[in-house]
């Protein structure tokens, strides 16, 4: 059974630092990783997406890297701003016997402390 | 980003009524939805993967009888919620795959909907 744990479950960083996120997930056979943040009471807004074959993936601020055989991605924010402040999920994408199985993460709840 | 519209974004409804939400994938087609639950807090736990045309697969525990999910088009899925009662009272959220015809794969959210039974 695949276990997604995302570390730390909470984190408050000053505005302007860079901060690294965590997720590691127990079966290395994904299919694509993905992160998403969600704000209080909303849906869940995608980040990126990283196929299994691919190392990292970059949008403005946000940096993903794929360790696939470790296990685990990092999702990297850049020169936080408080408008960062969310909850960041990933979530790794399987194939069982011809059906999908997503497994999201535990969580990471960003505050940027202005 | 592709865009997925859930609907209605809040709902109140007594105790045995039936409600049904609404989700739709407005700029691309989706083959695959699903549906999740949220409690305060938590993660999303899956309920049921909605396919076009075909009955949805339900999660271990989910009463396909209760949550009823119906997939009728590439663009729309609704899920109703029978008979409720106020341990139905959740966070409802849909998503669909950009998958059909050389999508990226990427899932798209809904908004949520927010189901209040009195």
């Amino acid at each position: 059974k695949q276990e997604v744990t995302q570390i730390p479950a909470a984190l408050s960083v000053p505005e302007g630092e860079n901060l690294v996120l965590n997720c590691s997930f127990t079966d290395s056979a994904i299919y694509n990783l993905q992160w998403f943040r969600q704000d209080p009471g909303k849906g869940l807004t995608s980040l990126l997406l990283i196929q299994s074959s691919q190392r990292e993936q970059t949008s403005g601020r946000l940096n993903a890297s794929l360790d696939k055989s470790s296990g685990r991605s990092t999702l990297y924010i850049a020169a936080s701003q408080p408008g960062d402040s969310a909850t960041y999920l990933c979530a790794v994408r399987q194939w069982y016997f011809g059906n999908e199985k997503l497994t999201f993460g535990t969580g990471t709840r960003l505050t940027i402390i202005p | 980003g592709a865009v997925v519209s859930q609907h209605p974004s809040r709902v109140i409804c007594k105790s045995g009524t039936s409600v049904k939400i609404e989700c739709r994938s407005l700029d691309f087609q989706a083959t695959t939805m699903f549906w999740y639950r949220q409690f305060p807090k938590k993660s999303l736990m899956l309920m049921a993967t909605s396919n076009e045309g075909s009955k949805a697969t339900y999660e271990q525990g989910v009463e396909k009888d209760k949550f009823l999910i119906n997939h009728a088009s590439l663009t729309l899925s609704t899920l109703t919620v029978t008979s409720a009662h106020p341990e139905d009272s959740s966070f409802y959220i849909c998503s669909a795959r950009d998958e059909y015809w050389g999508g990226t794969g990427e899932l798209f959210f809904g908004e949520g909907s927010r189901l209040t039974v009195l």
